[in-house]
């Protein structure tokens, strides 16, 4: 079964600091990645996705991600973060199942807490 | 564009009993996925339905089910609650079958199911 794992599940950090939060999987086929973000008392909403090509993709508020395929990783990063970028990152994998169905996967989860 | 909504957003249960939650999803959405998120399991995905016919499924017991009806809104039934079934229930709607099709997830904000 395939596994999604998030290193960190707790981040404190002051703001301008650079952030990277770690996502590794566990699946062989093809996937489709994301990473969501749920703001203090708001809805999970997309940060970013990869589907294909570039394997650096740019998401929203300045947050970007790298797929490295020989490491099943797919990890977030942003050069600076600010106070308001506190909230909880979830890293999410589409696996595809040998039927064509996608079954989608949710790592735990990491707090990132940005200290004014 | 009004967002995904839930209801109820909040629900007491005793074991053994029933439920049915409710989710809209956004205007012109055809797809809606369940999940459940708790503190020890994290998210994870219960079904995806999509003009009106479940398209995929997660590993849950047949306790869970689910239908979509006509206008893309989607109830989650729970029946013979266990304790166990206690936790945040997401749904999300995509434009059409989301998981598959590489789209955006919408998700609503939730309703948190106690059972006693």
């Amino acid at each position: 079964a395939q596994s999604v794992s998030q290193h960190n599940h707790h981040v404190i950090l002051s703001e301008a600091a650079s952030l990277e939060l770690g996502c590794n999987y566990s699946y062989g086929g093809t996937v489709n990645l994301f990473w969501y973000v749920q703001y203090p008392g708001q809805h999970l909403q997309l940060l970013l996705k990869y589907f294909s090509g570039d394997p650096l993709v740019k998401g929203i508020k300045g947050f970007e991600a790298e797929f490295i395929k020989s490491k099943f990783s797919f990890n977030l990063r942003k050069p600076s973060v600010q106070w308001s970028d506190t909230a909880e990152y979830f890293c999410a994998v589409n696996a595809r199942r040998p039927g064509g169905s996608y079954i989608p996967t949710f790592g735990r989860g990491t707090s990132l807490i940005v200290h004014p | 564009k009004a967002g995904v909504t839930q209801t109820p957003r909040y629900l007491i249960k005793t074991r053994g009993q029933q439920v049915t939650l409710s989710c809209s999803p956004i205007s012109g959405h055809r797809s809606v996925s369940w999940y459940q998120q708790t503190p020890g399991q994290g998210l994870q995905f219960l079904f995806e339905y999509f003009s009106e016919t479940q398209r995929n499924k997660g590993n849950f017991p047949g306790r869970f089910s689910g239908r979509q009806f006509s206008n893309s809104r989607s109830e989650m039934n729970v029946s013979t609650l266990e304790l166990g079934d206690s936790a945040l229930y997401l749904c999300a709607s995509s434009l059409r079958f989301g998981q598959g099709a590489q789209e955006t997830q919408y998700f609503g904000p939730g309703t948190r199911l106690l059972v006693l």
